[in-house]
């Protein structure tokens, strides 16, 4: 597509639920990240990956989050039994190439209630 | 992990005046890219600039990578400027995240 699309674009779960992030990057950029932004604060890296190659998941902040990539499509980041603080801005970002410049989506509005 | 300063925390100008954004950063980086956070929280790439200097419209930025800064300059401010402006960058060590600074979040006012 023509840009990074993100789904959904808002999402209400109750504590203890799961949730499945969806991230659909622009065709033929072989580099997807996640990052999360808390209100007010800037962006935490969460994960990227690279084409074929294992994933870097030294961001995730806990076993409760996963996240996933088939080759270079579509990416999604499930977090288990949700808590109050997993509430924030979930935030995917595509990139022609590994250290390339990065296009962003709209983003995932979590909350926890 | 590198650390990224951005100053000032917060601008508020008016319409039509010039502001000199800085990022500084504490380690040697192969990528230092700008963002513009609009109001909606959209995030949008304005430069992508591990060296040298760009412009862009009313918008330009300059890295001096030796001496670990960036400057974003943004003339004739209008409305449509305001929100958070973040640098972020990127170091050779194997690890290809960008690690954000805290922005500097611009008012400008009509």
């Amino acid at each position: 597509g023509a840009g990074v699309s993100q789904s959904p674009s808002n999402k209400v779960t109750e504590k203890g639920k799961d949730v499945e992030l969806r991230c659909d990057p622009i065709s033929g950029h072989t580099a997807l990240y996640w990052y999360r932004q808390r209100l007010g604060q800037g962006l935490e890296f969460l994960i990227y990956f690279q084409g074929n190659s294992a994933p870097d998941k030294s961001g995730l902040p806990s076993d409760r989050f996963s996240a996933e990539r088939t080759g270079e499509s579509v990416s999604t980041l499930t977090i288990q039994r949700t808590q109050q603080e997993d509430s924030a801005v979930y935030l995917c970002a595509s990139s022609p190439r590994t250290g390339g410049p990065y296009t962003f989506g709209s983003g995932t509005r979590l909350t926890v209630v | 992990g590198i650390q990224v300063e951005q100053s000032p925390p917060d601008l508020i100008l008016q319409e039509g005046a010039n502001s000199t954004l800085r990022c500084n950063f504490s380690d040697s980086v192969n990528n230092l890219q700008w963002f513009h956070q609009n109001p909606w929280g959209q995030l949008i790439n304005l430069f992508y600039i591990p060296s040298g200097t760009k412009q862009n419209g009313r918008l330009s930025a300059t890295t001096v990578a030796t001496e670990r800064y960036s400057l974003l300059y943004i003339s004739s401010s209008q409305t449509t400027d305001s929100g958070v402006y973040f640098c972020a960058v990127g170091t050779n060590f194997g690890n290809e995240k960008l690690t954000f600074g805290t922005g500097t979040r611009l008012t400008i006012i009509p």
